[in-house]
């Protein structure tokens, strides 16, 4: 059974750009969350898809979107990037509602 | 509004007990979770408590929870320089179809002294 994975590790953009993350789930899991960590902060919740579905989503602008897969892994996109864009970037897969596994994250970096 | 505290630091000697504190806001939480991050790495779930539970215990790790006063705890026994890390307190609310709202505490970094 493979964990969760995210690619890349690291990833620099220049302001304004687009960026594309993305996540593939540990086997068996159909709901993926994504989150965005702030150096020195907790994850802050960002959307979380079930079934190809986004059926929740926290305080983030529009230009924060996302896709699942038929196979459940999933893309996180962020259009137009800001300097406070600068962030670890984690992706949890789980099934049903209780136990989340993390993967290791992507960190961006917005100059 | 959901909101979690923690204290940011604590210090402990090596085979000491650990005591980590966290304050959540919501009384509809239904899940409460502990999570611990090594350096570089992601959030690795340790334990977590349902939240009509008082107490769990596994291994070396004590969950306890105080409804009334929304003030969950984690006891570490016999603390090792490995346990040094974030450690996230976490409360998760269900909300309509099948979407649970996960808000994390800004993390308290236990510092084990050899």
């Amino acid at each position: 059974e493979t964990g969760v994975t995210q690619s890349p590790t690291h990833l620099i953009k220049t302001r304004g750009q687009q960026v594309t993350l993305r996540c593939s789930s540990q086997s068996g899991h159909n709901t993926v969350s994504w989150y965005q960590q702030a150096l020195g902060q907790g994850p802050q919740f960002i959307f979380q898809y079930y079934r190809e579905e986004e059926n929740g989503r926290g305080n983030f602008p529009p230009r924060f979107s996302g896709l699942q897969f038929p196979n459940y892994s999933s893309e996180l996109n962020v259009n137009a990037l800001e300097l406070d864009d600068s962030a670890l970037y984690l992706c949890a897969s789980s099934s049903g509602l209780l136990e989340q596994y993390f993967g290791p994250g992507t960190r961006l970096t917005v100059t | 509004g959901e909101d979690v505290e923690q204290s940011l630091f604590l210090s402990v000697r090596e085979g000491d007990s650990s005591v980590i504190n966290c304050t959540y806001t919501d009384s509809s939480s239904t899940y409460l979770y502990w999570y611990k991050q090594e350096p570089g790495a992601g959030l690795q779930l340790l334990t977590y408590i349902f939240s009509n539970m008082d107490m769990k215990q596994d291994q070396r790790l004590t969950v306890l929870l105080n409804k009334k006063d929304k003030h969950l705890s984690l006891r570490i026994a016999d603390t090792q320089t490995g346990d040094s890390a974030i450690y996230f307190c976490a409360e998760s609310i269900q909300l309509g179809g099948g979407y649970q709202k996960v808000t994390f505490g800004t993390g308290t970094k236990l510092q084990v002294i050899p």
